[in-house]
């Protein structure tokens, strides 16, 4: 079992729609990270969170430690908003630094 | 410039030669790490440089690879005698100081996309 697991691993919506991506681990960690990468391979931090909610514009994002779960809204979708969404942890086990990664999930907004 | 840069972006080669990969970090940041993702994988550790500390270096998959850091900033990630799997990209990071037992943020670099033919 991979220490990092997100859902859905392909998630296709129609423009408009509210979105959810799910991470889930079984280590311990200090913080979250949410990547989004685009066709060309570049990777853009989104959040980086410890402990309940942050958001920025349409992107939403929340942690529940006990529970070791977070969750990546994307609300009012945009065509643009079409990536891989990858979530990372840093296990406390290995030095709390270095990352272990979710496969991503590949979301498609059609217009 | 003020991110995390890489060179060269693109880079086909022949299987069997070595290249080098390098990689600026943002400026003051101790911390570098090296990532891969292998087509069709996710990314994958590599190795850790933080400060004149001994690198983790726990992530390399052969001895065909190696890292170095000059002068506590500029790194060069080396594949000798490379293989087809050796294809992928290879990511760089860097981050602050980070804190004891916690994480500090770490920010990308664009990749450079390996093609071992």
């Amino acid at each position: 079992k991979n220490e990092v697991e997100q859902s859905p691993q392909n998630l296709t919506a129609q423009e408009g729609e509210f979105i959810t991506i799910n991470c889930s681990y079984s280590v311990g960690i200090s913080a979250l990270h949410w990547l989004q990468q685009h066709p060309g391979g570049g990777i853009v931090s989104l959040f980086m969170l410890s402990s309940g909610k942050k958001k920025h514009g349409r992107l939403i994002a929340t942690i529940n430690i006990q529970e070791k779960h977070s969750s990546l809204h994307i609300t009012a979708s945009h065509p643009r908003d079409s990536a891989v969404y990858i979530c990372a942890v840093p296990p406390i086990i290995q030095g709390a630094q270095k990352l272990v990664f979710g496969q991503g999930t590949r979301l498609t907004i059609n217009p | 410039g003020a991110g995390v840069s890489q060179s060269p972006s693109n880079k086909v080669t022949e299987k069997g030669k070595d290249v080098e990969l390098r990689c600026d970090p943002i400026s003051g940041h101790t911390a570098l790490y090296w990532y891969r993702q292998s087509l069709g994988q996710g990314l994958e550790f590599l190795i850790y440089f933080q400060g004149n500390s001994a690198p983790d270096k726990s992530g390399l998959p052969s001895d065909r690879f190696s890292a170095e850091r000059t002068g506590g900033s500029v790194s060069t990630l080396t594949i000798q005698r490379t293989q087809q799997e050796d294809s992928a990209v290879y990511l760089c990071a860097s981050s602050l100081v980070p804190l004891a037992g916690g994480y500090n943020e770490q920010f990308f670099g664009p990749g450079t996309r390996l093609t071992v033919l």
